[in-house]
């Protein structure tokens, strides 16, 4: 159980495009989403937490006009990197957590590669 | 910003041979650490939450420990396998934010 899913596993794009990131949680409703970011040699960064049905709240230095961030749904959460460039370059990972369970348990998906030429 | 440190960064083990490894973070405002495996190209697995000043958890050849007060917890693997080749991540959960240290990269050789 716990399963969450992310699509792509990896993309490049020219610079200036915009691209769509998926989280799925399979077999469990998430009522949180986070999303996170991973500069090489670097730890997970939060980027951002949503909630289903409402705004997401970006953490400080996170351009939310840049990464858009959509959960419509309780399995589903989009990360949109409007207009990327060669420094948004990066390993995109989300998480969820379950509307039941222990508080706080974050599960992740595979991540996605994103390259900006 | 908290600042988790991990340590080692890496670690390369005999099939066989016991390890641990260190995680230490800020005392203050504590509330959980969560330790997590993540293996190349699968999702963060989780393996522990551990919210107690003094509490161990085990499963399987794998164990943790929490200190609280000190800020700190350590993971053994006992008898390490290939199969526990991996990068070890912690985590402490400030609010309801994980707080992510750089991992510390195991390789188990046979």
């Amino acid at each position: 159980g716990a399963v969450v899913s992310q699509h792509p596993s990896w993309v490049i794009c020219k610079s200036g495009t915009s691209v769509k990131i998926e989280c799925r949680s399979l077999d469990f409703q998430a009522t949180t989403m986070f999303w996170y970011r991973q500069f090489p040699k670097q730890s997970l960064m939060l980027m951002a937490t949503s909630n289903e049905g409402s705004k997401a709240t970006y953490e400080q230095g996170v351009e939310k006009d840049k990464f858009l961030i959509n959960h419509a749904s309780l399995t589903l959460s989009t990360l949109t990197v409007t207009s990327a460039h060669p420094e948004d370059s990066s390993f995109y990972i989300c998480s969820a957590s379950a509307t039941s369970g222990r508080a706080g348990e974050q599960f992740f998906g595979p991540g996605t590669r994103l390259t900006v030429l | 910003i908290l600042n988790v440190e991990q340590s080692p960064q890496s670690l390369h083990v005999q099939e066989g041979d016991s390890t641990n490894f260190t995680c230490s973070f800020p005392s203050s405002n504590f509330y959980a650490l969560h330790w997590y495996r993540w293996e190349t190209a699968k999702s963060p697995e989780a393996l522990f939450v551990m919210t107690l000043n003094g509490d161990e958890k085990k499963k399987g050849r794998i164990s943790a420990t929490l200190n609280t007060k000190e800020g700190y917890s350590y993971l053994y693997i006992k008898g390490s396998q290939p199969e526990d080749s991996a990068t070890y991540l912690c985590a402490p959960r400030h609010t309801d934010k994980l707080i992510f240290g750089t991992g510390t990269r195991l390789q188990v050789f046979p």
